[in-house]
Order: structure tokens, then sequence, then C-alpha cells
């Protein structure tokens, strides 16, 4: 199983630039999410997809649009990338745990952008 | 602020020793999870708990929920240096939101 997939791997931009961040999960799962990882700032939600067609804003969506092409496929696409966005990307896929009330996320293997 | 605060930030403990890292909030959560990332990886879930007070043991690791749900800890009996990664945990609060901790790293030296 590929689980979720993200691609490029690594990325270095010129401010000003524009790019979009590919995922794509084989989980048939509804909800999908981006996250950025920041040293000493955890994990923090850029953009959700609860199902295919629906998008919504996350903790810090300045900068960012995405796309839900499909069930499977959830883009993040930074428009004019700046210094302030060089981090690493995750995005996530989530299924719910029948009979407890909570979710599990399984999430892609990231993208390390730098923004010069 | 973070609202879930883990320490400590960094641990380097030699193969066999135990350790103990810790997650706290002055906030409630209904669910509480820890999840583990190796470089290059994205986080892998290894628990949730989600009663007060909650005990689960995962092999050599031991997972607690604090008894008002605010904090958790994790603890590892004689750590291995597979143990070695980036230990997060993540809570979810009213309005169904999802927050995660900064992590603590952890390395096993053998």
């Amino acid at each position: 199983n590929a689980g979720v997939t993200q691609t490029p791997k690594f990325q270095v931009l010129k401010t000003g630039q524009s790019m979009t961040l590919q995922c794509a999960q084989d989980m048939n799962h509804n909800s999908m999410y981006w996250y950025r990882q920041d040293p000493g700032m955890g994990l923090r939600l850029i953009y959700y997809s609860a199902s295919e067609g629906t998008t919504d804003k996350g903790e810090v969506p300045n900068g960012y649009n995405v796309s839900r092409l499909n069930k499977r496929e959830f883009s993040l696409r930074l428009e004019s990338a700046a210094p302030s966005q060089t981090s690493v990307y995750f995005c996530a896929s989530r299924i719910p745990i029948t009979g407890t009330g909570v979710e599990k996320l399984f999430f892609g293997s990231g993208t390390q952008l730098s923004v010069l | 602020t973070q609202l879930l605060e883990q320490s400590p930030q960094f641990l380097s403990i030699q193969e066999g020793e135990n350790l103990t890292v810790y997650c706290n909030s002055s906030s409630v959560f209904s669910s509480l999870q820890w999840y583990r990332q190796e470089p290059g990886e994205g986080p892998v879930l290894l628990v949730t708990v989600v009663t007060g007070g909650e005990v689960k043991k995962l092999k050599r690791l031991t997972f607690q929920f604090g008894d008002a749900r605010k904090d958790s800890s994790l603890h590892i009996t004689a750590a291995q240096p597979g143990d070695t990664g980036l230990y997060l945990c993540a809570g979810r609060v009213r309005g169904n939101k999802l927050v995660f901790g900064a992590g603590t790293i952890l390395r096993v030296k053998s």
C-alpha cells in the first residue's frame, strides 16, 4: 500500500515564484489535510478538505490555496512564494476509528521547501 | 504560545535507560494522541487515549492520560536505538480542532 504520496520531496524557490505541491491517497478516505512543520512550532494546519468538493481554512492559510481535485488528490499551491513559507509540508488523510469517536491521521513523507 | 507544551524538547540517552516525556496544557482534551516521526518521514500514530486516567501499553512504551484530561506522559522502558525520533502529542479540543505540540526529539545511543 502506498498510503499518502507527496511530490516533490524537495524544492527550492525564489521569492515570488509559484508552485504546486501534490498529494494523493489510495485509502479511499474522505478527509484530507495540509500541514506545515516548523522547528519549535509543531504541526500547523493550513487547509483541509472534509470531502470531495469542499475545502476550508485552517490555522495558517494566508499565502496558500488548495484544490480537492477528486477523492484521491488534494493539492497545495503557493502563488507567490515568500521566505516565511520555508518549511516542511505534510499532507494527511483521516479515517474515523470505529466506536471510539476519534480518528487516525495518515501522513505523507513531506516536502521540504526552501524559499530564497 | 503553544496550546500543548512538550518537555523536554530534546533528550539524549544511552541504550537501556528509561525515560519519560510530557505533554501539558491548561485546556481539556476530548482525546489525545502520540505520534512518532523519523527523519525525512511523516508522523505515525502510536496511540490514542480518550478517558481521564487511562493507561495504554505498546510493548516498552506506556502512555498515560491525566485524570483531568489536560496532560499526558509517554514512558519508554529500556530504550533502544530504534526508539530514536521526534515524539509528538496531539490533542482534540472543543470545536473538534486537533492541535499538535512542538515535539520531543529523542536520541538513543548504542
